[in-house]
């Protein structure tokens, strides 16, 4: 069975800092790696999405990588914004199904 | 396009009575995903379908809980009857190309 653990549960960085949140899961054979970000009462928006035949997807300040084999995702956030404080999830895809980690709560401090 | 549209945004209603949540895909997706979200077990996946047919509905709590999707551009969780532990946040999304697209949740509140 699938499962997807984010550590930590929270985390708190000085605006300006780059910083990287995890996520490892335990079942390699994936179709993709999705990470969302939450805010407060909202739902949840896609940042980056890496199939399983890529090693890294960038979209601005973000930088997602994947190593199936370790089961390991990161997601590096480049000089952090108090705009940036949310949750992160990240999501496996496998069999047209995705589950979810619990998330980082992300607190930049300005 | 309005991305994936849900309603009501907010419900709260006494133990018992049925609940019915909708929710509209973004048009030419053809999967749809119905999840809760809780502190306690962060977001759980519920029930999905592709092409109006439901694929996987183990995540379904109880026979309470009941779903369909009658069209390509509507789909409907139902809860009947509701009971306090189902207050929770309930998120559709939908995808074409496995990215799935989350529309604003409805919470739900059963006192």
């Amino acid at each position: 069975k699938q499962e997807v653990t984010q550590i930590p549960a929270a985390l708190s960085v000085p605006e300006g800092e780059n910083l990287v949140l995890n996520c490892s899961f335990t079942d390699s054979a994936i179709y993709n790696l999705q990470w969302f970000r939450q805010d407060p009462g909202k739902g949840l928006t896609s940042l980056l999405l890496i199939q399983s035949s890529q090693r890294e997807q960038t979209s601005g300040r973000l930088n997602a990588s994947l190593d199936k084999s370790s089961g390991r995702s990161t997601l590096y956030i480049a000089a952090s914004q108090p705009g940036d404080s949310a949750t992160y999830l990240c999501a496996v895809n496998r069999d047209d199904k995705i589950i979810f980690g619990k998330g980082t709560r992300l607190h930049i401090l300005p | 396009d309005a991305g994936v549209i849900q309603s009501p945004r907010h419900e709260v209603t006494e133990m018992g009575q049925e609940v019915t949540l909708r929710c509209k895909p973004i048009s030419g997706h053809d999967y749809l995903f119905w999840y809760r979200q809780t502190m306690m077990r962060g977001l759980e996946l519920l029930i999905y379908f592709n092409n109006n047919v439901p694929i996987d509905d183990s995540g379904m709590p109880e026979d309470r809980f009941s779903a369909k999707m009658p069209n390509a551009s509507f789909s409907t969780l139902k809860i009947q009857p509701s009971e306090p532990r189902d207050s929770a946040v309930y998120f559709c999304a939908s995808s074409v190309t496995r990215e799935q697209y989350f529309g604003p949740g409805t919470r739900l509140t059963v006192t």
